[in-house]
């Protein structure tokens, strides 16, 4: 089955800081999603990100905030920038995987975000 | 993307079958309702998928009302493992946004 790896597994950081997470995808895909779950809460997209253009971002995101690069078709990385409390959450990352007509989206494990 | 909408919470003892509803009223004729469970924050773990016809594969069945509306997600012999956030979405495949989803409990 595929493999979607993430790293690090966590983090506690410190505020004003930056935090780059790696997703590694075992396929090549031509989209990767990010999405971030804040305690207690359900999954919000952040970006979707192709390989060779810019990422999409959804409404309340901004490239500034989380700049994402897509250097190949198995990989890519979300940078959460100039952090505050706030961000504390889980990050994830997915991608369509499966070659069916209708591709299923696999999660990678996630990355725990701190910030003090 | 279409809206669902799920109970928040269900209980269901261990060994019965579990039914868990998602209502997709407007859902466009395009659009495939997946099930998704999230076990202690890990990431979501895909169950099944469907567009008209009912699914079956070796975790859930998947039942999904004539009209497309609606649709219910079957575990047939709920354990204690099978305790998690269930979502129901509704995409065309490409992004998925996750409602609020329905937590269930397995009880011994």
């Amino acid at each position: 089955s595929a493999v979607i790896s993430q790293k690090p597994s966590r983090d506690i950081c410190q505020r004003g800081t930056s935090l780059t997470i790696q997703c590694q995808v075992d396929s090549q895909v031509t989209m990767m999603f990010w999405y971030r779950q804040q305690p207690g809460q359900s999954l919000t997209l952040i970006a979707t990100a192709n390989q060779g253009s810019e990422a999409t971002y959804e409404s309340g995101f901004v490239i500034d905030k989380f700049p994402i690069s897509r250097p190949n078709l198995t990989f890519s990385t979300l940078t959460v920038s100039n952090m505050s409390p706030e961000d504390s959450s889980i990050y994830l990352c997915s991608a369509p995987l499966g070659g069916r007509r209708v591709e299923t989206q696999y999660f990678g494990p996630g990355t725990r975000l701190l910030v003090l | 993307d279409a809206k669902t909408t799920q109970p928040t919470s269900m209980d269901c003892a261990e060994g019965r079958a579990a039914n868990l509803p998602c209502n997709h009223s407007t859902i466009s004729g395009n659009e495939y309702v997946y099930w998704y469970r999230q076990i202690h924050s890990q990431g979501p773990q895909y169950i099944i998928h469907g567009l008209k016809n009912n699914e079956t594969n070796e975790m859930a069945s998947l039942i999904i009302t004539e009209d497309r509306k609606s649709s219910t997600l079957i575990l047939p012999h709920a354990t204690l493992r099978d305790t998690a956030v269930y979502y129901c979405i509704a995409t065309t495949g490409n992004q998925f946004y996750f409602g609020t989803g329905t937590s269930l409990t397995v009880i011994p």
